[in-house]
């Protein structure tokens, strides 16, 4: 089992619609998560760390879910900007490792 | 503009070659990556410097030699790749703690170099 496993996709929405993603990570002693935006040919840039209480930035609202071992990234009246590839990351666990992991990466495609 | 400068931004080198990445932050972190990502793939780490110390090598082959000269620089030296090594090749920063702290060791991430091995 891969230590952090996202959707591929693509998710292929109209202007306007809600999107959801989840991803799934395998090491329960997890300590930061994180949700990158990754435009094509460019670097991630962190859209948003996730936070146990849950957190919300505009349109973009992030979970975690310790129990359950997932976090997930909701974005409300897509954009066609909003268009990417969306990576997970996580980091810490047993003995504090502060290596992250990334997802394998979710992508979204807004269309008019 | 990235806080995490990467030098070149292209390079094309033969399999003879040898050329060097580099990789700038001035943002005090004293944790630095190397990551390489080929197409419709995730990052993949190959080196963690920690305090200027390599911490971390994911098995790297030697024809990538990191080196971490001071606090703010980060350099790949490159000799005899492959074709197969053709990739984007990015810096991260970020702050070396355990990352007890939710939210704590955000990677920063330079612009990247893309590299081709003919």
């Amino acid at each position: 089992r891969k230590e952090v496993e996202q959707d591929p996709g693509p998710f292929n929405v109209p202007e306007g619609a809600t999107v959801a993603f989840n991803c799934t990570y395998s090491n329960s002693a997890s300590q930061s998560f994180f949700w990158y935006r990754q435009d094509c040919r460019k670097e991630p840039k962190l859209l948003m760390s996730v936070y146990s209480s849950g957190n919300e930035d505009g349109r973009f609202t992030a979970q975690l879910n310790r129990a359950s071992q997932y976090i997930s990234l909701l974005i409300r009246d897509s954009k066609l900007s909003d268009s990417a590839t969306y990576l997970c990351v996580v980091k810490g666990g047993t003995g504090g490792s502060y290596i992250p992991t990334f997802g394998r990466g979710t992508s979204l495609i807004v269309h008019p | 503009d990235t806080e995490v400068t990467q030098t070149p931004k292209h390079l094309v080198m033969g399999m003879t070659n040898k050329k060097s990445l580099k990789c700038e932050q001035h943002m005090g972190h004293r944790a630095m990556y190397w990551y390489k990502q080929k197409a419709k793939k995730p990052p993949e780490l190959m080196f963690v410097y920690s305090y200027e110390k390599l911490s971390i090598n994911e098995s790297v082959p030697s024809r990538f030699s990191p080196e971490c000269p001071n606090s703010s620089l980060l350099n790949l030296h490159l000799h005899a790749l492959q074709p197969e090594d053709s990739a984007l090749y990015l810096c991260a920063s970020s702050r070396p703690t355990g990352g007890k702290t939710e939210g704590a060791n955000v990677l920063t991430f330079g612009a990247g170099s893309r590299l081709t091995v003919l």
